[in-house]
């Protein structure tokens, strides 16, 4: 099971929108609705800001938003502001009933 | 409040085996499906195992050969067993709780802060 493709890196300015995407395949990210995505500060444990595709946890910012299309789900940020500079990495379950994460991506705010 | 705490060796010499505990408080481990998860330096997390207390349990492929994962209810902890490590295996080991939809699993939360292990002579 490979790892889900990510882009490296994403850059925006502050007040900007970037949008990460996480190309899957029909076993995983197309064959059910079960993406999640994770917010990584260095030296912190990762932080679950969109599961289930398009919901957030009680306390996650509204400007994270989830959605996905055939086999590849997408990450919008909007409003993006300093403190959203981190690795963020999707998660999906598969159809071998194993999971598998994104490459990942680094954002950086310019 | 959930709360997971791991605790490992620091330290592995290379061909040992690994052994990690992940401490839960503020929910029986009877309840739910639990993961462990790795970060090793520079690079991308990576899903090392899952396992519920009734045992249904499934393995990364590419580490299935070499490791164990079990669920201890009378202790509330889950462990993890790496056999013949390498510098590969070098990381930040992190236990999570994971959401389901009876097998099917959905996400994880909440994350342990993690534990580093290096493997080294």
């Amino acid at each position: 099971q490979s790892a889900l493709t990510q882009p490296a890196s994403v850059s925006g300015s502050p007040g900007q929108s970037i949008t990460i995407s996480c190309t899957g395949s029909s076993s995983d990210v197309g064959a059910f609705n079960y993406v999640s995505w994770y917010q990584c500060h260095p030296g912190k444990a990762p932080h679950l800001i969109v599961f289930d595709v398009t919901d957030r946890p009680s306390g996650v910012s509204n400007r994270f938003s989830g959605s996905k299309s055939g086999n590849t789900a997408s990450l919008t940020i909007s409003g993006l502001q300093a403190e959203d500079e981190a690795d963020y990495y999707c998660c999906s379950f598969t159809t071998s009933e194993i999971l598998v994460f994104g490459t990942g991506t680094t954002v950086t705010v310019l | 409040q959930v709360q997971l705490q791991e605790s490992g060796p620091g330290r592995v010499k290379p061909s040992e085996t690994l052994s990690l505990t992940c401490i839960v408080s503020g929910v029986s481990v009877t309840n739910y499906y639990w993961s462990w998860i790795r970060q090793s330096p520079g690079k991308g997390l990576e899903w090392i195992a899952y396992s519920s207390y009734t045992g249904n349990t499934n393995y990364n492929p590419s580490l299935k050969s070499r490791v164990t994962m079990s669920v201890d209810m009378p202790k509330n902890q889950l462990s993890l067993r790496l056999t013949s490590v390498t510098a590969a295996d070098t990381a930040v080991y992190y236990c999570a709780r994971v959401e389901s939809l009876f097998t099917d699993l959905r996400w994880f939360d909440p994350w342990g802060q993690g534990t580093l292990v290096a493997v080294s002579s």
